[in-house]
Parts: structure tokens; C-alpha cells; sequence
């Protein structure tokens, strides 16, 4: 089956402008995870969805970061009046159960420059 | 907060040889240790894991060992081909079901 897509691959924006970013997840996982990634760090976590609600958005910087899942499936990452240290690769990635512990499936990212 | 440390940031080797990426976490509740290899440009892709209640776990020339105690595990890649070139991340989760990644190790297997 296909498995995790994000889109767009790539967003170049300007500073102060707003931005979304799509997660489609594998069908019927219920957990989804939202990351940053900067160049030569790992994934950083941001926020976890288990079905619709955000089980845990402690790692979101601040409040211009906000994600949504409304139909416990696709997931939208939204950052307003975004900034030059938004430039990164935002991952999504998903996985089957609701406890942790599974696999996770990563999608290819989406790389987010703010010039 | 929780954190996990890796070693070292980049490791070149021969082709042939064996290769070593140590992880230590802080959180005595994380009980699940992904690793994942990621290629330029690409995305993660999970390659070997171990839960906590194994001490270590094996798949053809990729193996992971599990010390609880001293809260660090290890990978290990034996027979090592150019094709294993690539980025190494861990990982750690426990009841908060948010994974912290270490920092990654850059592998290189010279030809």
C-alpha cells in the first residue's frame, strides 16, 4: 500500500508569511507525528495526534505553530508570521498502534525555507 | 527533560569492517529503542529495534545490544559495504510515546 505522503516536497515563503504543510498518513494508523529537522541534527519532535486530538504538542516552539488532524487522518502543520529559524524539514510520520513502541512510518518530508 | 546522547557524529571504516554507534538516554521509563538509517536527501527508515525486555537482537550483519542499567545501547554492523554509507539516528520512547533522537552518526565505508 502506499505509504506516508507529505506535500509540498518543497516551500520557499517569505518571511512573515503564513504556511501550510500536508501529511497524508498510512491508512488506519492512528498515531501521527509531526517533526523538524534541521541540517545535520536529528528529528525533532513537535506534536503527536493519537486519532484527532493532539495527545502531546510539547514540543511545538511557540504559539505561531499549530497542527490539526480533524478526521483522525490527514494532518495539516500551520505556522503563521513564519521566520528565517523555520527553515527546516518537517517530517510526518505515522504508525499502527496507539501506544508507543510501534514502527514508525516516516513520509519524505517537506522542506520549508523562509527567506 | 529527556535526551539522548550519540556517539561519535561521524565514523569512516573500511569496507569489511565493523561499525559501532553508541546511544545513552536519560529517561529510565524509555522502553523502546528504534534505529534508523537515513540517506541524503531521503527519509528515515527504521532498521533494527529492541524493546526493553530483550538485551540484545540481531538481523543478518546489523545488531543492537540493550544495557537498562547503564541506560545506553548500541548499534553494531558487521561485514560493512559502501552501501551502508549513510546517516544513523537513535532513538528512545517511553510512556510519553514522544520519541527524542540522538544526534545522528554519519557513516562511511571506503571502498
Amino acid at each position: 500500500g502506499a505509504g506516508v505522503s507529505q506535500t509540498p516536497s518543497n516551500k520557499v515563503t517569505e518571511k512573515g508569511k503564513y504556511v501550510e504543510l500536508r501529511c497524508d498518513p498510512i491508512s488506519g494508523h492512528t498515531a501521527l507525528y509531526w517533526y523538524r529537522q534541521s541540517l545535520g541534527q536529528g528529528p525533532e519532535f513537535l506534536i503527536y495526534f493519537q486519532g484527532t486530538g493532539a495527545a502531546d504538542d510539547s514540543g511545538l516552539p511557540n504559539d505561531r505553530f499549530f497542527a490539526v488532524r480533524p478526521e483522525g487522518s490527514v494532518s495539516t502543520l500551520k505556522i503563521q508570521r513564519t521566520e528565517r529559524g523555520d527553515s527546516a524539514v518537517y517530517l510526518c510520520a505515522s504508525s499502527s498502534r496507539a501506544s508507543g513502541g510501534d514502527e514508525q512510518f516516516f513520509g519524505p518530508g517537506t522542506r520549508l525555507t523562509v527567506l | 527533560g529527556e535526551n539522548v546522547e550519540q556517539h561519535p557524529s561521524t565514523l569512516s571504516v573500511q569496507e569489511g569492517d565493523s561499525a559501532v554507534i553508541k546511544c545513552t538516554y536519560s529517561d529510565s521509563a524509555s522502553n523502546y529503542f528504534p534505529w534508523y538509517k537515513q540517506e541524503l536527501g531521503k527519509r528515515p527508515q527504521l532498521i533494527i529495534d529492541i524493546r526493553s525486555n530483550v538485551g540484545e537482537k540481531k538481523d543478518q550483519r546489523i545488531a543492537v545490544t540493550l544495557n537498562k542499567t547503564a541506560k545506553h545501547f548500541s548499534l553494531h554492523i558487521t561485514e560493512t559495504q559502501p552501501e551502508d554509507s549513510a546517516v544513523y539516528f537513535c532513538a528512545a520512547i517511553g510512556g510519553t510515546y514522544k520519541y527524542i533522537f540522538g544526534t545522528g552518526t554519519r557513516l562511511k565505508v571506503l571502498a
